[in-house]
């Protein structure tokens, strides 16, 4: 049972175009969101977070939206730059069962010259 | 530098032959946990550990087992591996109970194959 899901494997954008990464989940337990980054031979690195009582977060070119009703969020990159290609996961904490983290199985974004 | 490291980064081994990643951390945190990550599955949790003497089992523990003797260490143990344990694990650590956002720290990864 996947809750955590990104239904898009890769994304490709032009550089300085808005970068819009999807992921939809099932469980309505999750209380935060959290967004992070991998390059190849690399640990994943955390980007961005948030609550399940907020709806929009935003650091620098980065936003994360979160609709609870469609229990949906985004990540938005604007502008895109060439650094931004990797992959991005979504994940999800559940409070309820030890603080765990689930991931999504993530989506490769590539940016185009 | 605030890191979390793993060694070694790149294993090969063949089945049956017992081996041991290892992981540290310095940010003296309580909860550490152990991921596999394989294409089109993202990223497992297979063991975690939310103090010392603490572990409990991941979405997929089977085949592995780990131990938390120590805040600082979070090995992970293959005591017989098979084939179907090739993957890329990454070792990551966090404050217990911590913020969601900016609180987990991941090592560089170990590409571990068997033969």
């Amino acid at each position: 049972d996947q809750q955590v899901k990104q239904n898009s494997p890769s994304l490709s954008v032009q550089e300085g175009r808005i970068s819009i990464l999807n992921c939809d989940y099932t469980n309505s337990m999750f209380d935060y969101f959290l967004w992070y980054k991998k390059y190849p031979a690399e640990g994943p690195t955390f980007l961005i977070s948030i609550s399940s009582i907020k709806d929009k977060n935003e650091d620098g070119r980065f936003t994360v939206f979160l609709n609870k009703s469609a229990k949906h969020l985004s990540l938005h990159i604007v502008p895109s730059q060439p650094g931004d290609s990797a992959v991005y996961f979504c994940a999800a904490r559940s409070m309820n069962r030890d603080d765990k983290i689930i991931f999504g199985k993530g989506t490769r974004l590539h940016i185009l010259p | 530098e605030a890191q979390v490291t793993q060694n070694p980064r790149y294993l090969i081994t063949v089945t049956g032959k017992k081996l041991t990643v290892t992981c540290s951390q310095n940010m003296n945190h309580e909860y550490m946990s152990w991921y596999r990550q394989d294409p089109g599955l993202g990223l497992r949790q297979i063991y975690y550990s939310m103090n010392v003497e603490v572990t409990d089992k991941g979405d997929v523990p089977e085949g592995y087992k780990v131990s938390r003797k120590e805040k600082r260490n979070f090995p992970l143990i293959l005591e017989s591996p098979s084939p179907n344990q090739t993957s890329l694990y990454f070792c990551a650590s966090r404050l217990n109970p911590g913020l969601a956002g900016g609180g987990q720290y991941f090592g560089p990864g170990t590409r571990l194959t068997v033969t």
